[in-house]
């Protein structure tokens, strides 16, 4: 059992370019979710799926996009990077939605734009 | 919207202390969830709590709900414990989670 992986680990951008970060999870899990952390914030949710074929924003959506083609992938898409957008990243999934579900997270990817 | 605040922002202490990191949040919640992050490593779930007490190995977490506030304790704290130390709550309604801005803990040997 894998449980959540992200990749890349690191990834350096400039700025305009697009670039996708991975997110599996062979938990068969029905909610999944993107975050960023920033220096001195709580983690912010991007996006979020409760299950494929379904998606939804979150607090900071702009300038990402995600879909859900399988219950186990949740790609996250950087359309046009922005040094605002440096961040790390966690994916993190549960078995359903809900703040009473365990959460589980990927390692992270660290995403600088310059 | 959910407040979550955390004390201390950070706390050093000496190998076999015992450590105690708080969390405060504003509005009722469905569970609590203490969370570790290890320096350049990823998020693990330490407790999911939504009454009580629960304790794993040297880790207790308790929660009152009434007052709206949780504990999360470390008994004969190692330097391997060093990590930041995040809370998040579950919303009811919504059911999305807030976080807290973490405790960086530190234990010198």
């Amino acid at each position: 059992n894998a449980g959540v992986t992200q990749t890349p680990k690191f990834q350096v951008l400039k700025t305009g370019q697009s670039m996708t970060l991975q997110c599996a999870q062979d938990m068969n899990h029905e909610y999944m979710s993107w975050y960023r952390q920033d220096p001195g914030m709580g983690l912010r949710l991007i996006h979020y799926s409760v299950g494929a074929g379904i998606t939804d924003q979150g607090e900071v959506p702009n300038g990402y996009n995600v879909s859900r083609s399988t219950t186990e992938d949740f790609p996250l898409r950087l359309l046009s990077a922005a040094p605002s957008q440096t961040s790390v990243y966690f994916c993190a999934s549960s078995y359903r939605v809900g703040g009473r579900q365990p959460q589980h997270f990927g390692d992270g990817t660290r995403l600088s734009i310059l | 919207k959910n407040e979550v605040e955390q004390s201390p922002q950070n706390l050093t202490a000496q190998e076999g202390e015992f450590i105690t990191i708080n969390c405060s949040y504003s509005v009722g919640i469905s569970a609590l969830h203490w969370l570790q992050q290890h320096p350049g490593g990823g998020i693990v779930s330490l407790f999911m709590l939504s009454s009580g007490k629960k304790k794993h190995g040297r880790l207790i977490a308790t929660i009152n709900i009434q007052e709206k506030h949780s504990s999360l304790h470390i008994t004969a704290s190692h330097p391997r414990d060093s990590a930041v130390y995040i809370c998040a709550v579950g919303n009811f309604g919504n059911e999305k989670l807030t976080f807290g801005t973490g405790t960086r803990l530190t234990i010198i040997p």
